[in-house]
């Protein structure tokens, strides 16, 4: 089945470590994007990546990296310079060429941190 | 720049009875209207989206959604709501003439909870 598929579903982490979740996707959407979830704040954008090798930061990528080696795959790091890393990362995909580009997302990572 | 705002944190409404989440956005152009749920530690579900045309959208699960241009709200309502409903939606938007990012915007979310 088509889908977007995250992992690891649950992630803890001690302060100082740097830690990778991943995304894949096969549904050939050309865009993929990051977003953080909190508590009664919404999602909040990280990253997105509209083709292959480039990205762009979102509203809060301070902290975070990520790469985009290939169309299906778009994983991010969150790195020790993030100061408030716990929380649910979710990561989407749409279509590109035209259209209102309705996200699809994955079932989440929620990381913790120790 | 684009925004969504959700006024209500949780709504409660008694299983059978009409049910409206409110959702209200702001927007350069003209904008792209979604609605999504969210089931405890699971991803987002889409439900419906406004591209153009006709106000009333349809989306699962016997949703709905009307589109007011000019008080610039989306809300998301159901004639009958189901114990199974209970959940957090997000309304999201996105312009149109946005064709650089691309990206939606969230609300905070609403709490919905069914009583049986």
């Amino acid at each position: 089945d088509g889908g977007i598929t995250q992992s690891p579903k649950y992630l803890f982490r001690k302060e100082g470590q740097n830690v990778t979740l991943s995304c894949e996707q096969n549904l050939n959407h050309d865009a993929m994007y990051w977003y953080r979830q909190d508590p009664g704040q919404g999602l909040r954008l990280i990253y997105y990546s509209q083709i292959v090798n480039d990205f762009q930061k979102g509203d809060i990528a301070e902290g975070y990296s990520v790469s985009r080696e290939k169309k299906e795959s778009f994983p991010l790091t969150v790195t020790s310079a993030q100061k408030n890393p716990t929380a649910f990362y979710l990561c989407a995909s749409s279509m590109l060429a035209g259209g209102p580009g309705e996200l699809f997302f994955g079932e989440g990572s929620r990381l913790t941190v120790l | 720049a684009q925004s969504v705002a959700q006024p209500e944190d949780q709504v409660n409404v008694a299983e059978g009875n009409p049910l409206t989440v409110k959702c209200t956005y702001s927007v350069s152009g003209n904008p792209y209207l979604f609605w999504y749920v969210q089931y405890p530690n699971r991803g987002l579900q889409f439900l419906l989206k406004y591209i153009t045309g006709d106000n009333l959208v349809k989306g699962s699960y016997g949703f709905e959604a009307e589109f007011n241009k000019s008080q610039t709200s989306f809300h998301l309502k159901k004639p009958s709501a189901l114990v199974s409903d209970s959940a957090l939606y997000f309304c999201a938007v996105r312009d149109m003439e946005d064709t650089g990012r691309r990206a939606l915007t969230f609300g905070s979310g609403t709490r919905l909870q069914v009583q049986p």
